[in-house]
Formats: structure tokens, C-alpha cells, sequence
């Protein structure tokens, strides 16, 4: 079946330097994969879409420039949290899309803010 | 907009017991819906979706769910539970008319299995 891998699984980074998350989709080629943040006990919230090859697109009242995106190759997507602040932490997980209508999740990357 | 509704946000519930876990998802022409489980510190495992054809879904783990257009509900539901089972439930769903992959989830719904 379809994989998503993410890494790493876990970060803590002091405040106000950059993380960066990679998700790859490791047996098949994807030019749509999501971005979503996950906070304690709640559910999933996308904050944006990222398509291979052109800029991604984010829902409202995520911030793009703090949250960078780069979709560089069909298996490779990489979130940026710039300046990261004790707010960011939460636990990050993506997903892609493979054939019609099923996305597949990456295992999540936990970031700790310190 | 399109949203979803998870009613209860636990369930707790013996082993070998039946479970039901609800969801209602506002009014659409037409829409994709999907149960994902996430067990703890990790991604989500799709269990089932339904995208068109027969109402009733069957999905792994021995689970199904019931597609209630009138009642815009997809009703999650397994006949036995393990302890295995125990895991947070996630309903989402996908507009069609919106032409996208985008999905909108629940709140989840912690599944407690006890012995």
C-alpha cells in the first residue's frame, strides 16, 4: 500500500530559530500533498495545500511567511516553521493523494518550542 | 461551508460489546466521507470510505458505517470490540461540488475499550 514518511518524528528547537518537516510519499508520485496542524486532543486542521511544482495554497488565516512550503518533486513536500515561538508547538502531520479521493497520512512530526 | 459533526467526543465501552460512533456532516449536493483512527502519536489510518454506490460501507478491522443521505449522518460502527481498538476516530468529509481533495474532519471521538 500507498506510504508516507515523515521526518523527524520528533524536534524541540529554542524560539526563534526555523524547523523544517519533510514528508515524502515513498512508492508512488504525488502532486497534491496537505499540511495539517493538530493540536492536544483536537482534531485535524489544514492549514494548506501543496501542489509539486507551483506555490502552495493556504487556508485562511495561516500565515504564509511563517509557514514555508515547497512541493520540490512529485515524492517530496517540506513545511518550514520560521521563527518558531512556544505558539508552534503542536504536532504536524501531512498527507498525499494517490489515485481518486484517498489521501494518505505521514506519521506525524511532534515540535516542541522551547 | 462544509462541516462535521462528531457527536460524542468519548466513548467508553467493554470488550466484546457493540459501539457507534456518530457523525453528521452539514447538507451538500454530494459528498465523499471517510473514518480515520489515530492511534496515539501517530497519523491517521483510513478505515473506510464511501464514495458512492451501496450506503453500507465495510472497512478493516471488522468495522462498517451506513451512508444516510436524509440524514446526512455516516454512522460508524463495529458488532465486537477489542481492547486493540481503543484509539481516537476521526469522521471527515470531501465536497464534491468543490472539485478538490480537501478534507474537512470532526473533532474525533476517543474510543475506550475496557476489560
Amino acid at each position: 500500500g500507498a506510504v508516507v514518511s515523515q521526518h523527524p518524528s520528533r524536534v524541540i528547537c529554542k524560539s526563534g530559530t526555523s524547523v523544517k518537516i519533510e514528508c515524502r510519499s515513498l512508492d508512488f508520485q504525488a502532486t497534491t500533498m496537505f499540511w495539517y496542524r493538530q493540536f492536544p486532543k483536537q482534531s485535524l486542521m489544514l492549514m494548506a495545500t501543496s501542489n509539486e511544482g507551483s506555490k502552495a495554497t493556504y487556508e485562511q488565516g495561516v500565515e504564509k511567511d511563517k509557514f514555508l512550503i515547497n512541493h520540490a518533486s512529485l515524492t517530496l513536500s517540506t513545511l518550514t516553521v520560521t521563527s518558531a515561538h512556544p505558539e508552534d508547538s503542536s504536532f504536524y502531520i501531512c498527507s498525499a493523494i494517490q489515485g481518486v479521493n484517498e489521501q494518505f497520512f505521514g506519521p506525524g512530526t511532534r515540535l516542541t518550542v522551547l | 461551508a462544509q462541516s462535521v459533526t462528531q457527536l460524542d467526543s468519548q466513548v467508553p465501552v467493554f470488550e466484546e460489546a457493540p459501539v457507534e460512533l456518530r457523525c453528521n456532516y452539514s447538507s451538500s449536493v454530494s459528498v465523499y466521507l471517510f473514518w480515520y483512527v489515530q492511534y496515539p502519536n501517530q497519523g491517521l489510518q483510513l478505515l473506510l470510505k464511501y464514495l458512492s454506490g451501496s450506503t453500507l460501507v465495510k472497512g478493516i478491522n471488522g468495522f462498517e458505517a451506513e451512508f444516510n443521505k436524509s440524514k446526512t449522518s455516516f454512522h460508524l460502527r463495529k458488532p465486537s470490540v477489542h481492547i486493540s481498538d481503543t484509539a481516537e476516530y476521526f469522521c471527515a468529509v470531501s465536497d464534491r461540488s468543490q472539485n478538490t481533495d480537501k478534507l474537512i474532519f470532526g473533532t474525533g471521538t476517543r474510543l475506550q475499550v475496557f476489560p
